[in-house]
């Protein structure tokens, strides 16, 4: 089955650059992508790549993938405290729009 | 344009209880699906629903079943209510089957 495997906890000071990372199993996924959660609310979409993609750039937002590695990052510039947040990566299959997540990755940003 | 909106916003039940939960998905979108997502953990796939009816579904037994309405809102319920169905439980909207998935706040539900 699909497993998507984050790392638990990124801490960074103000300004700094911030690197999420993830991976997945499922070599058939479409979509990946990246959903923000800020304490006691929902899901937020920040981004997301097909998977025939290698680089997406929004704003401050740069998503690579390695799709040979099934390895995502996000990468979040300038990184400001109202970043702070939990990070969740995601994929779905082809055909199908449901989700699989990651456990998340909880960012910590220091003035 | 009002995003996906979810009630209640926070549910306490007992063991042994049923639970009905409600999310209007955003405008002009047709497809609703259900997650939860348990403390500290990401979320997990229930059930999606188009047209009215179920279309995907999750690992979850039949104590959870749902429904869709011909204005696209969607009901969730869960029976015979357990202490691990303690969680967050959101709703996402989508278009179609578009990839693009909106979330709502979510409804949290405590089970004692």
């Amino acid at each position: 089955g699909e497993d998507v495997e984050q790392s638990l906890f990124l801490s960074v000071r103000e300004g700094d650059s911030s690197v999420i990372n993830c991976t997945y199993t499922d070599s058939s996924s479409t979509y990946l992508y990246w959903y923000k959660q800020e304490p006691g609310a929902g899901l937020q979409l920040l981004t997301y790549i097909f998977s025939n993609m290698d680089m997406k750039q929004d704003q401050r937002l740069t998503v690579l993938l390695n799709k040979k590695d099934k390895h995502l990052s996000l990468r979040i510039a300038d990184t400001q405290t109202g970043d702070s947040a939990i990070y969740f990566c995601a994929e779905s299959e082809p055909g199908y729009s449901t989700l699989t997540f990651g456990k998340g990755t909880m960012l910590l940003v220091s003035p | 344009d009002a995003g996906v909106t979810q009630s209640p916003t926070h549910l306490i039940k007992t063991r042994g209880q049923q639970v009905t939960l409600r999310c209007s998905p955003k405008s002009g979108h047709d497809t609703v699906s259900w997650y939860q997502q348990a403390l500290g953990q990401g979320p997990q796939f229930i059930f999606q629903y188009y047209e009215e009816e179920e279309r995907q579904r999750g690992n979850f037994p039949d104590r959870f079943s749902g429904h869709q309405f011909p204005n696209y809102s969607s009901e969730l319920n869960v029976n015979a209510l357990l202490l691990g169905d303690s969680a967050l439980y959101l709703c996402a909207s989508s278009p179609g089957n578009e990839y693009e998935q909106y979330f709502g706040p979510g409804t949290r539900l405590t089970v004692t």
